[in-house]
């Protein structure tokens, strides 16, 4: 059972358009969500997070929406940047935020194109 | 932050045989976790890696399989045990320092298992 699930499995952007990467949940007891990238032989490099109080955060070129009601939320990146070709995973937590399981979705592949 | 190793990053098996990988963070923290990312897979948890007592296992995995050490707030071992093709995976190291709401990751170790 999948109860976090990315649906794109790939995405291409060009380079200075905008980037949305979308992840839905099934869990309704998730109540933190953190995005990851991953570039290949290297660790998931944290990004950005949000907790379920808030529906919008932002750092940078980076914002995270989570709509609850729809048990989803999304990443945008603007503008893009070929740097950001890598694989992005979305993850949520239970409780105790990242003290415990994050749960991952099956990422997906962003490609920013010149 | 916490920047965390690996070793080994990569190897090649033969079933039947075991494998221990090891993971270093360079400042002590409150939580560390092993998961598992299988070909095309999301990222898993295997367990939580408790200092000084037995580790907290996932449904699906067994201590017999996957033996955890944390001697320390520093270091753990994951031993992946009488390994078959299936057990081929990236095996990956993750930290929460108590301090961010993220957890850190180590690059991964990458085993082939024939």
């Amino acid at each position: 059972d999948q109860q976090v699930k990315q649906n794109s499995p790939s995405l291409s952007v060009q380079e200075g358009r905008i980037s949305i990467l979308n992840c839905d949940y099934t869990n309704s007891m998730f109540d933190y969500f953190l995005w990851y990238k991953k570039y290949p032989a290297e660790g998931p490099t944290f990004l950005i997070s949000i907790s379920s109080i808030k529906d919008k955060n932002e750092d940078g070129r980076f914002t995270v929406f989570l709509n609850k009601s729809a048990k989803h939320l999304s990443l945008h990146i603007v503008p893009s940047q070929p740097g950001d070709s890598a694989v992005y995973f979305c993850a949520a937590s239970t409780g105790t935020g990242t003290a415990s399981k994050l749960t991952f979705g099956t990422g997906t592949r962003l490609q920013v194109t010149l | 932050s916490a920047v965390i190793s690996q070793k080994p990053s990569r190897d090649i098996c033969q079933r039947g045989t075991s494998l221990t990988i090891q993971c270093q963070v360079d400042s002590q923290v409150t939580m560390m976790f092993w998961y598992r990312q299988q070909p095309g897979q999301s990222l898993t948890l295997i367990a939580t890696a408790n200092q000084g007592s037995e580790a907290t296992y996932e449904s699906g995995f067994v201590i017999d399989k996957f033996p955890i050490s944390r001697p320390n707030l520093t270091f753990s071992t994951l031993t992946v045990s009488n390994m078959s093709p299936e057990d081929s995976s990236i095996y990956l190291c993750s930290a929460w320092t108590g301090l961010q709401e993220t957890q850190y990751f180590g690059p991964g170790t990458r085993l082939l298992v024939l």
